[in-house]
Formats: structure tokens, C-alpha cells, sequence
């Protein structure tokens, strides 16, 4: 059960497109298409942003989208704004019932 | 409005025990699994333990097995996670999560609904 890898920070400028990797095995992110992001503002709860790797919630802006490739699951933000400034985190389905998170990263609107 | 409403949080001595409780409501808790979620300071989310929406199957990271024990009543709308032999590193912010759950035959392995989170404070 070991955390999924994320880069630690990623800036863009507003109206950019900046996209978070996500680093799994083939015993997570590899094995099913369960891919889940979050998003988390300081001193806040994790939103869900994302889920079945590629699905947005109703009221999640279509800026924000998902894939995946082989053990690796991206999300991309386009059209960056302020408020898009927050932690992100992926998280797997690892089976039996049990779930992984990444290691979280730091998204910065210069 | 669908919430969740952790508490239980608190200091506690290494070695000590403490019990969380998530109070739902808005939806048909007994329909939905649950999942405990933490996170240490200045650190990422770490995935604890989840119930089924029944309470008979239980599920726990290697971190916590042997020491949590996650449980449910369903006619309190109240899922527990009751912590023994805590450790310096179960300190964190834990939140109740909500699972997507099963619809027409498809069940989602999400979290859609969090809670603002208790605090756990395990001191030396």
C-alpha cells in the first residue's frame, strides 16, 4: 500500500492548462480504471473532482478533466484560475476494498 | 443536504485509545459504504479503513490493522472508528467519507461526500 506518486508543485499562469501525473503500479492505478481526484483548499475538506479516471461530478467545471496510460492517471486543468490554487490529490481502487491516495500536489496561479 | 459530522477527536497519550463518530445525514446511510480518511500535518490524505453499508464486511490499511476496529449503526445513522494502542504517527485530521456506492448493478469506488474532520492528537 504504498502512496501513489505526484510531482509536489505545479504552477501556471491564469488561462493556462497545467496537468498532475499520477504514478501507480498494476496493482492500483494499472489494474482498474477507479481513478478518483480531489481537491483540497487549506484548512479544508477533499472535494471530488474526478472519478472512474475520466468523470466529472455534476458542478465540477468541464475545465478540469481526466485519462490515464498504462499506471499512470493525469489530470489536467485548463483555463487555470485563481481559485483553482489548492492541494491535489489522486487516489485507486487497490482491490479488496481498500483504496490508495497520491502524495498530493501543490497547484500555484502565478 | 447530505452531511457528515465527525467528533470524538482529542489528545491522548501514546498507547492510549480514543473512539471517532460520524453522524450522517441526507441519505440512506444503511444503502452506502463508509471510509475513514487522515491526514498528518502539513502531510497528504492516507486511506484508514471502510465499512460496508451493512457493517459485516471491514476492510483496514496495514498501518492501522490489529489496533482500529471500524464499526456502524445503521439505526443511528453513526459510523465509529474506536482507536487503541495509539502511536505518534495516528496524529492527523481524520474525516468520514461516504462512498459512491452501487447504482443499477455498478458499484463506484469514489468518495463523494467528506466531512470537515476531527483532530487526533497522540502525545509522548
Amino acid at each position: 500500500q504504498s502512496a501513489l506518486t505526484q510531482p509536489r508543485s505545479v504552477s501556471g499562469s491564469p488561462g493556462q492548462s497545467v496537468t498532475i501525473s499520477c504514478t501507480g503500479t498494476s496493482s492500483d492505478v494499472g489494474a482498474y480504471n477507479y481513478v478518483s481526484w480531489y481537491q483540497q483548499h487549506p484548512g479544508k475538506a477533499p472535494k471530488l473532482l474526478i472519478y472512474d479516471v475520466s468523470k466529472r461530478p455534476s458542478g465540477v467545471p468541464d475545465r478540469f478533466s481526466g485519462s490515464k496510460s498504462g499506471n499512470t492517471a493525469s489530470l489536467t486543468i485548463s483555463g487555470l484560475q485563481a481559485e483553482d490554487e489548492a492541494d491535489y490529490y489522486c487516489c485507486s481502487y487497490a482491490g479488496s476494498y481498500t483504496y490508495v491516495f497520491g502524495t498530493g500536489t501543490k497547484v500555484t496561479v502565478l | 443536504e447530505v452531511q457528515l459530522l465527525e467528533s470524538g477527536g482529542g489528545l491522548v497519550q501514546r498507547g492510549g485509545s480514543l473512539r471517532l463518530s460520524c453522524a450522517a445525514s441526507g441519505f440512506t446511510f444503511s444503502s452506502y459504504a463508509m471510509s475513514w480518511v487522515r491526514q498528518a500535518p502539513g502531510k497528504g490524505l492516507e486511506w484508514v479503513s471502510a465499512i460496508s453499508g451493512s457493517g459485516g464486511s471491514t476492510y483496514y490499511a496495514d498501518s492501522v490493522k490489529g489496533r482500529f476496529t471500524i464499526s456502524r449503526d445503521n439505526s443511528k445513522n453513526t459510523m465509529y472508528l474506536q482507536m487503541n494502542s495509539l502511536r505518534g504517527e495516528d496524529t492527523a485530521v481524520y474525516y468520514c467519507a461516504k462512498e459512491g456506492g452501487a447504482v443499477a448493478g455498478v458499484y463506484y469506488y469514489y468518495m463523494d461526500v467528506w466531512g470537515k474532520g476531527t483532530t487526533v492528537t497522540v502525545s509522548s
